[in-house]
């Protein structure tokens, strides 16, 4: 069964500094790789994904992320953190087997002036 | 356009009651995804609808639970018996077409109450 491991339940950076949010997963066939950002009481909104092809996949919001198969790892990162990046984010898995996709805990990032 | 939209947006009952919840798919979008979301956790796949249809029940964690589409747009999601663990945010999402890669567009979810 797919699986994703977030480590980290909350990271805290200073603004203009860099965000790495870490993700790895568990699948036993090719994985559809993806990260969904919450802003408080709003609904999660898709930041990036990755299916097939290029294992660097760029975002909304100067966000990236990069598939490691090596690694199982899909981690998130943007250079300079804003302060609008506060906001909970999901990674997730799903693939070309199944439907339903499973989330990770979360990790919570907290921006500092 | 419109979003995914779910109402209502909170839910109080009681133990023992029965509710329903309903979620507007973002229109054309005929996949329908309903999720769980309990404090401090990710989302839980519940159920996923292509079209009228449930194709994948199996996130349903018991019979209590049951969900309809019947016109393939609006879709209801029923809970019996309600027991105070289903206390939640129930996430609605919509995506075009069945690809499971297809974005997911997310409701702003209900949360829902058992006292």
């Amino acid at each position: 069964a797919q699986s994703v491991t977030q480590l980290g339940s909350h990271v805290s950076v200073s603004e203009g500094a860099l965000v790495l949010l870490r993700c790895n997963y568990s699948s036993s066939v090719p994985p559809y790789l993806f990260w969904y950002v919450q802003y408080p009481n709003q609904g999660l909104q898709l930041l990036l994904k990755y299916t097939t092809g290029a294992t660097l996949v760029k975002g909304i919001n100067g966000f990236e992320a990069e598939f490691k198969k090596s690694e199982t790892s899909f981690h998130l990162t943007k250079p300079s953190a804003h302060m609008s990046d506060a906001a909970e984010y999901f990674c997730a898995v799903s693939d070309s087997y199944n439907n339903d996709m499973r989330f990770g805990a979360g990790t919570r990032l907290t921006v500092k002036p | 356009g419109a979003g995914v939209s779910q109402t209502p947006s909170n839910k109080v009952t009681e133990k023992g009651k029965y509710v329903e919840l309903r979620c507007d798919p973002i229109s054309g979008h005929t996949a329908l995804y309903w999720y769980r979301q309990s404090l401090g956790q990710g989302p839980e796949f519940l159920i996923y609808f292509q079209g009228t249809g449930a194709a994948d029940d199996s996130g349903l964690p018991n019979d209590r639970f049951f969900a309809v589409r019947p016109e393939g747009s609006v879709s209801t999601l029923k809970i019996q018996r309600t027991e105070r663990g289903d206390s939640a945010v129930y996430l609605c999402a919509s995506s075009l077409g069945s690809w499971t890669a297809n974005e997911q567009f997310f409701g702003p979810g209900t949360r829902l109450t058992v006292l």
